[in-house]
């Protein structure tokens, strides 16, 4: 069992919802990240957020809005999304905001996007 | 500019035999490199790691090893076993810096 939580497991929204994901680790992590992926791709930085303050935005657009409410949340608020934005949406969090600190991912969202 | 390379996609490997997967790396400044495995469906999972002022890491069945004069890591899994069938990705950092370069992955796959 994976100690990162992510909900929903799948999502299918149109281009004009509006939807959130969810993130959740109970590790005490002080960092916790959004990635996305595409088949057979590694995974993309999207977004860092280091003791709850947002460090790093990777240029993302801003129909990607991310949020944490707390130390143990991360939510990724989605809105008028492209068809070319559907992959799986990872969500991780590790000890320290640095690169040495080993990630830990959750499962991910599926998102598709029509 | 690919700073990590795995110019393996996929693998196939014996069941009990040694699996060698290979990672070279562009940028003289990383000073730290991880491997991540990844089954589908999932996320990827941490595996191992090595700084730049080791040559070797060991954790069980995992060896990795860090040539810096050739810029070339490898993991090495003995004996390689069923489970070990996975998406492999070696990833490169600067302990300063947040950011993790990801190669490309590869596909191993262990047959009975």
């Amino acid at each position: 069992d994976t100690e990162v939580t992510q909900t929903p497991k799948h999502l299918v929204m149109g281009m004009t919802n509006k939807k959130s994901l969810k993130c959740e680790q109970h590790m005490g992590h002080r960092a916790m990240y959004w990635y996305k992926q595409k088949a057979k791709k590694p995974p993309e930085l999207m977004f860092v957020y280091s003791y709850e303050k947002l460090s790093i935005n990777e240029s993302v657009p801003s129909r990607f809005s991310p949020e944490c409410p707390n130390s143990s949340l991360l939510n990724l608020h989605l809105h008028a999304l492209q068809p070319e934005d559907s992959a799986l949406y990872l969500c991780a969090s590790s000890q320290y905001g640095t690169g040495v600190s080993p990630l830990h991912f959750g499962n991910g969202t599926r998102l598709t996007v029509t | 500019d690919q700073q990590v390379k795995q110019n393996s996609p996929s693998l196939s490997v014996q069941e009990g035999r040694i699996s060698i997967l290979n990672c070279d790396y562009t940028n003289s400044m990383f000073d730290y490199f991880l491997w991540y495995k990844k089954y589908p469906a999932e996320g990827p999972t941490f595996l191992i790691s090595i700084s730049s002022i080791k040559d070797k890491n060991e954790d069980g069945r995992f060896t990795v090893f860090l040539n810096k004069s050739a810029k070339h890591l490898s993991l090495h899994i003995v004996p390689s076993q069923p489970g070990d069938s996975a998406v492999y990705f070696c990833a490169g950092t600067m302990d300063s810096n947040y950011q993790l370069i990801w190669g490309a992955g590869t596909k191993l796959i262990i047959k009975p």
